[in-house]
């Protein structure tokens, strides 16, 4: 079965670094998410992208969030200078889109996020 | 936005034991999720249901959108039933998901 991969599974960086998260979002898929989860609390929304555009994005992402599909397989989410509040799990996904509205999304496995 | 309610908080079950999950949603939704969070921190998707019943094996989930919420049912529990079930719902005017908090569920031998 197909399934959405994220690399790497953990990362640690230090406060005021730039990261970078891959996700590779299942082929034929249209619509990509980023979510968040800290450690303890409920998974939260980051940003939607359709058709090579942000469709929808959270007050979370803000200017130190960016994301990119740099070729026809990979998603990227970059923070550019992290804080030690960006700790987190983040969760890529993907749906298909079908009669005028998302399907059922897909999640990865998770990158852990840790910043000392 | 939307609030996702989710009960109970916790859950401790014996193993065999049946029970019920419950999502209430403030508004009107396109798509209903329900996850479980295993303890390596992974999102499995157990059903996709805006509306109406399904079965998968030991779990059924049914939906009853005109009334705005969501039952999960765990029949005849395992121990590797526990983790976390969260709701999870789209809105009609987008396309994230908004979660529950989760209910967290143990399975004792």
């Amino acid at each position: 079965e197909p399934e959405v991969t994220q690399t790497p599974s953990h990362q640690v960086t230090q406060m005021g670094q730039e990261v970078i998260l891959r996700c590779v979002p299942i082929s034929n898929h249209l619509y990509f998410y980023w979510y968040r989860q800290i450690l303890g609390q409920k998974v939260e929304f980051l940003v939607s992208f359709y058709n090579n555009e942000i469709s929808e994005k959270s007050e979370i992402f803000d200017d130190q969030f960016s994301v990119e599909r740099p070729d026809g397989s990979n998603f990227t989410l970059k923070i550019r200078s992290t804080k030690l509040e960006d700790s987190a799990m983040y969760f890529c996904a993907s749906s298909w889109f079908v009669g005028g509205s998302t399907d059922t999304q897909y999640f990865g496995p998770g990158t852990r996020l840790t910043v000392l | 936005g939307i609030q996702v309610e989710q009960s109970p908080p916790d859950l401790i079950l014996q193993e065999g034991a049946n029970s019920t999950l419950r999502c209430n949603f403030s508004d009107s939704v396109n798509n209903l999720q329900w996850f479980h969070q295993n303890p390596w921190g992974q999102l499995i998707n157990l059903f996709y249901i805006p509306s109406g019943t399904k079965q998968n094996g030991r779990l059924s989930a049914t939906t009853v959108a005109t009334e705005r919420y969501s039952l999960l049912y765990i029949s005849s529990s395992q121990t590797t039933d526990s983790g976390v079930y969260f709701c999870a719902v789209e809105e009609t005017s987008g396309s994230r998901l908004t979660f529950g908090e989760g209910t967290q569920l143990t399975v004792n031998p």
